[in-house]
This record gives C-alpha cells, sequence and structure tokens, in this order.
C-alpha cells in the first residue's frame, strides 16, 4: 500500500482564518513533505520532516506553519493568507532512509482558494 | 540555464503509438531520476525510478537514462487515451531534494 491520504479535499478561506491541512500515512515512512504547486508548474518544496524533526524549511513564509505530531501525521497550519498562496497543496512521503534520494510518494493534494 | 530542461508540449499523437517523453539536465551529480504522472487536479504518481545509467522497464512503460549526455527519456508503447496526463521528470542527487522538469502534456487522441 502506498497510500498517502490528505484532508480536506478543498478549502476555501478568507484573509483573516486559521485553518489546517492534514496528511496521514501507514506505510512506515520517516520523510514526510510539504509541497505547493500552481497550475501548469511543477511542485515547489516547502518543508520536509525527517524522524519527526523539521530538518527542510525553503525560505516559506510564516503565516504556513509546519507540524509533525508523529511519524504517520503531518499538518499544515495556515493563518493570514493572500490570494497569492491560493494553490494545489501536496503532502508526500518517503522511507527516510540514510542516504540516497529518496522515491516520494504523493498525496491527492488539497485544492486552496483565499479570498 | 535551469538545471532540468523538459519541452512542456502539449503533445498529441493517436492511440496506439510510441510516445517518447524526453529530460535534459546540467549537472552531473544527479544519481537518481524519476517519471510521474499527474493527472488533472490530482497528485503525481510515481511511473519510473532509475538510478544511474541504464534502462528499466514496467509494463508498457520504459525509462532510460543517458548520463554521457545528461539526456533521460520515457517511452510509452501502445498509448491509450488514459494516459493522457502530465508527465514529470524529476531528479536528486543524494538527498530529499527533488529538482523537477516543468512537466510535458501528452493528449493521446482516440
Amino acid at each position: 500500500d502506498t497510500e498517502v491520504t490528505q484532508t480536506p479535499k478543498h478549502l476555501v478561506m478568507g484573509m483573516t482564518n486559521k485553518k489546517s491541512l492534514k496528511c496521514e500515512q501507514h506505510m512506515g515512512h520517516r520523510a514526510m513533505y510539504w509541497y505547493k504547486q500552481k497550475a501548469k508548474k511543477p511542485p515547489e518544496l516547502m518543508f520536509v520532516y525527517s524522524y519527526e524533526k523539521l530538518s527542510i524549511n525553503e525560505s516559506v513564509p510564516s503565516r504556513f506553519s509546519p507540524e509533525c505530531p508523529n511519524s504517520s501525521l503531518l499538518n499544515l497550519h495556515l493563518h493570514a493568507l493572500q490570494p497569492e498562496d491560493s494553490a494545489l497543496y501536496l503532502c508526500a512521503s518517503s522511507q527516510g532512509a540514510q542516504g540516497g534520494a529518496e522515491t516520494q510518494y504523493f498525496g491527492p493534494g488539497t485544492r486552496l482558494l483565499v479570498l | 540555464q535551469k538545471e532540468v530542461e523538459q519541452d512542456p508540449g502539449p503533445l498529441s499523437v493517436p492511440e496506439g503509438a510510441i510516445v517518447s517523453l524526453n529530460c535534459t539536465y546540467s549537472n552531473s551529480a544527479f544519481q537518481y531520476f524519476m517519471w510521474y504522472r499527474q493527472y488533472s487536479r490530482k497528485g503525481p504518481e510515481l511511473l519510473m525510478y532509475t538510478y544511474s545509467s541504464g534502462n528499466k522497464e514496467d509494463g508498457r512503460f520504459t525509462a532510460q537514462v543517458d548520463k554521457s549526455s545528461k539526456y533521460i527519456s520515457l517511452f510509452i508503447r501502445d498509448s491509450q487515451p488514459s494516459d493522457s496526463a502530465t508527465y514529470l521528470c524529476a531528479m536528486a542527487y543524494s538527498n530529499y531534494q527533488l529538482i523537477w522538469g516543468a512537466g510535458t502534456k501528452l493528449i493521446i487522441k482516440p
């Protein structure tokens, strides 16, 4: 089973709202990722958690706040977003083995619209 | 110059044709090469993963890596309308960060 699940599928929020995106995997993977994807563009890496510790933050604005409560769950907390933050937000996971590039498995994404 | 170049297409071919999708890259340090398929409004799905040079086959799909030419290819045999999607190549050194091509939109006409 190579399934990564994400909720919600769609989210509409105002610029003053606070919301959270959730991601879950049960493959025993120890690395989890958040990506942002705009239309007709490849995914852009936002954050990487390795063994529940934040290992990569690609200079993402502080209105995006990641959280990894345990090895199976990954959250992305959203606050005071801008309309340009509207995009498909993708979660991915990989084994997290030391060394070697990782085969990343993606979830279906959350389509976010900021009004 | 981008690290990974991929023609965005669209590439339109008739059903049953052999499709060839390609990426070129500039950094010889890349060791890991992947092809993902992404349907509209869905997440990317891993199709092929190759380490270093050589060929890999899985059903109707064949991935080729030519490190001497810094060129990778994905071939799809007996293409079907259900293969219509965007195909993204991705490459990596030895860490968590994938370097992506722009993606090629493929249209298979019945």
